[in-house]
């Protein structure tokens, strides 16, 4: 059966800090993967989405960035957060060209900046 | 406006009550979802369909193409149910479909009394 892990689960760092969010799939290949950001109080929104590796897509312009260095990883990165990435993060994936296949979320990061 | 409008934003019931949460689009959409998230962050799909009604349970699934709109109920609802319920559709496009992109709605906070 399929899996998806997200660590950590709750992160608070300062402002101007470095971030690394991972994200893993286990038991399946060639997923497409997303990071999606949920402020507070508002919906989904996707920030990332990759459909292959060292393939990136971008939906909003941002202080964050994704990577994509092995099949079934997916890393949410920043160089220096802003209090305006406090919010919760989580990683999904998909069965690629799958119309049919449905969203498997992972449990989430919620992240706090200072 | 909103691609995507739930209603209502709020439900509080009572235990065994019939539920019915409403999801309004205004674009093409080639699949829509039904997710659940828990009070810790985690998100469940439900349900995904392009046509007619699904049921899972005491959960039922309903979409009407013509319309835009789709509804989900719950039949004997239950404390266990209190969530956040989510509505997200899939666009008809090529990009969308291929990269099973999706637009969310804003939730409806669903609480069940004993």
């Amino acid at each position: 059966s399929q899996t998806i892990h997200q660590w950590p689960a709750t992160l608070v760092q300062p402002v101007g800090s470095p971030l690394s969010l991972e994200c893993t799939v286990e038991g399946t290949s060639n997923p497409n993967l997303y990071w999606y950001r949920q402020a507070a109080g508002r919906g989904l929104q996707l920030l990332f989405y990759s459909v292959g590796i060292g393939q990136i897509s971008s939906e909003v312009p941002q202080n964050l960035s994704a990577s994509r260095p092995q099949d079934r990883q997916f890393i949410l990165s920043s160089k220096k957060l802003l209090l305006s990435d406090s919010g919760f993060y989580l990683c999904a994936w998909a069965r690629l060209s799958s119309y049919n296949s449905p969203l498997h979320f992972g449990n989430g990061t919620r992240l706090t900046v200072t | 406006k909103n691609e995507v409008e739930q209603s209502p934003q709020n439900l509080t019931a009572q235990e065994g009550e019939f539920i019915t949460i409403n999801c309004s689009y205004s674009v093409g959409i080639s699949a829509l979802h039904w997710l659940q998230q828990h009070p810790g962050g985690g998100i469940v799909s439900l349900f995904m369909l392009s046509s007619g009604k699904k049921k899972h349970g005491r959960l039922i699934a309903t979409i009407n193409i013509q319309e835009k709109h789709s509804s989900l109920h719950i039949t004997a609802s239950h404390p266990r149910d209190s969530a956040v319920y989510i509505c997200a559709v899939r666009g008809g496009g090529y990009e969308s479909q291929g990269a099973q992109k999706l637009v969310f709605g804003q939730g409806t906070r669903l609480t069940i009394n004993p």
